[in-house]
């Protein structure tokens, strides 16, 4: 089993939708959460990034984190074809550590005018 | 906010030679910075941790004397694939940590896509 598990989709909707995109872990010493935008043929951008359990909102997006459940999710609202692109979730145990820093497999999101 | 340029973006070389990748900060200084590699439609894979003044750390399977890496100021960190081959081919991500920004999280280079033919 792998530490961090995200399906990797690909994931169409229409313009305007809200995206749920999720990850589950099962490594409990996770306390560091990230979210990464990648487009094609380029490096990931640093979308999210929460510590802990609860929710935090940025604009059209909100990160999700539960961590009793051991789950964490991203919501875009208001989609727009500018949001086709792979998500991954970064999880890490420590605030300093790459070395640490896990990632999911990545979700391809492709948003339809 | 934190700036990681990476080149070149793409390039193509001969089985045999060398290829050199460079991972700069822009706009502040990164003790540690962290190579990459990544497979289509695959997550990134840690190659190695580069650290300013001293040897680089390798993660487990990578080949320290194919991936040859060198952190000679705190804004710049290279990798060298040395005696590339077909095998070689993928994209290579350079990362380091703003250690002053609001946020913890890593800022990535915009890729190398290296193609050996």
């Amino acid at each position: 089993q792998k530490e961090v598990e995200q399906d990797p989709g690909p994931l169409s909707v229409p313009e305007g939708a809200i995206v749920s995109l999720n990850c589950t872990y099962s490594n409990s010493a996770f306390q560091y959460f990230m979210w990464y935008r990648q487009y094609s043929r380029k490096g990931p951008e640093l979308l999210m990034y929460t510590y802990s359990s609860g929710n935090k909102e940025d604009g059209r997006f909100t990160a999700q984190v539960d961590k009793s459940s051991k789950y964490i999710s991203l919501f875009i609202r208001d989609s727009q074809p500018s949001d086709s692109a792979t998500y991954l979730c970064a999880m890490s145990g420590s605030r300093v550590s790459a070395r640490q820093l896990t990632f999911g497999s990545g979700t391809q999101l492709t948003v339809l005018p | 906010g934190a700036v990681v340029s990476q080149h070149p973006s793409r390039v193509i070389c001969k089985s045999g030679t060398s290829v050199k990748i460079e991972c700069r900060s822009l706009d502040f200084q990164a003790t540690t910075m962290f190579w990459y590699r990544q497979f289509p439609k695959k997550s990134l894979m840690l190659m190695a941790t580069s650290n300013e003044g001293s040897k680089a750390t390798y993660e487990q399977g990578v080949e320290k004397d194919k991936f040859l890496i060198n952190h000679a100021s705190l804004t710049l960190s290279t990798l060298t694939v040395t005696s590339a081959h077909p095998e070689d081919s993928s994209f290579y991500i350079c990362s380091a940590r703003d250690s002053t920004g609001r946020d913890s999280g890593y800022t990535f280079g915009s890729g190398t896509r290296l193609t050996v033919v």
